[in-house]
């Protein structure tokens, strides 16, 4: 029974494509979370969503659209992808806004890009 | 730029042994919390702190918090080879919704 799911686990594409990934969460939270950790295992926040709607964009590329049809799913769209994209994606969702909640992650995506 | 900081970045151990990690972080927080991150997975939280807390434990886990140093330690007491992970601190600032990640610490534990 997996909390927090993650589709695909591996991904690998060429430049300039289009790609998607997909988080589902089976714990009944309000709020999801994207993260991006990078090759020194530097784990950054790139969007939150409370209840399908955006709470979080940290300053990243438009190219990057999250989507969330309801408040268990939070999608990854990605287009005219780059070199620099190539990294670990992790989804993660919390009970509510609050930090004093604890986050449960995916096993994460990871994403190369040729 | 980022929050959480630990030092050190890689440590490595002999099994039983205790192993001491180190989180600073820049701003005032509401709260820090520890996570571990085996090879290949995701992150799984282990303890919370509270800003006016200054010592938690959780099995063999102690955390301190010194807001003055701004910086908290996880204690890994009679350490086992299933401990090797990868440890990271989070805290929240600004608001309590986004959570700041450092690169965490590399553990190893020796059979």
């Amino acid at each position: 029974d997996t909390a927090v799911s993650q589709t695909p686990k591996y991904l690998v594409t060429q430049m300039g494509n289009d790609k998607s990934i997909k988080c589902e969460q089976n714990l009944g939270h309000d709020t999801m979370y994207w993260y991006k950790q990078d090759s020194k295992k530097f784990l950054k926040i790139m969007f939150s969503y409370n209840n399908k709607e955006l709470i979080i964009n940290e300053t990243v590329p438009n190219r990057f659209s999250p989507k969330s049809p309801d408040k268990a799913h939070l999608n990854l769209h990605i287009n005219s992808l780059e070199l620099g994209d190539s990294a670990v994606y992790f989804c993660a969702s919390s009970q509510d806004l609050t930090g004093s909640g604890e986050q449960f992650f995916g096993p994460g995506t990871r994403l190369t890009v040729l | 730029s980022q929050q959480g900081e630990e030092d050190p970045q890689a440590l490595s151990i002999q099994e039983g042994e205790n192993a001491t990690m180190n989180c600073s972080y820049k701003t005032s927080i509401n709260n820090l919390q520890w996570y571990r991150q085996n090879s290949g997975r995701g992150l799984v939280h282990l303890i919370l702190i509270r800003s006016n807390e200054r010592e938690k434990h959780s099995g063999r886990l102690r955390v301190t918090l010194d807001t003055s140093k701004k910086s908290s330690s996880l204690l890994i007491t009679a350490s086992r080879a299933a401990d090797t992970a990868s440890y990271f601190c989070a805290t929240d600032r600004d608001n309590f919704n986004k959570f700041y990640f450092g690169s965490g610490t590399k553990l190893n534990v020796k059979p």
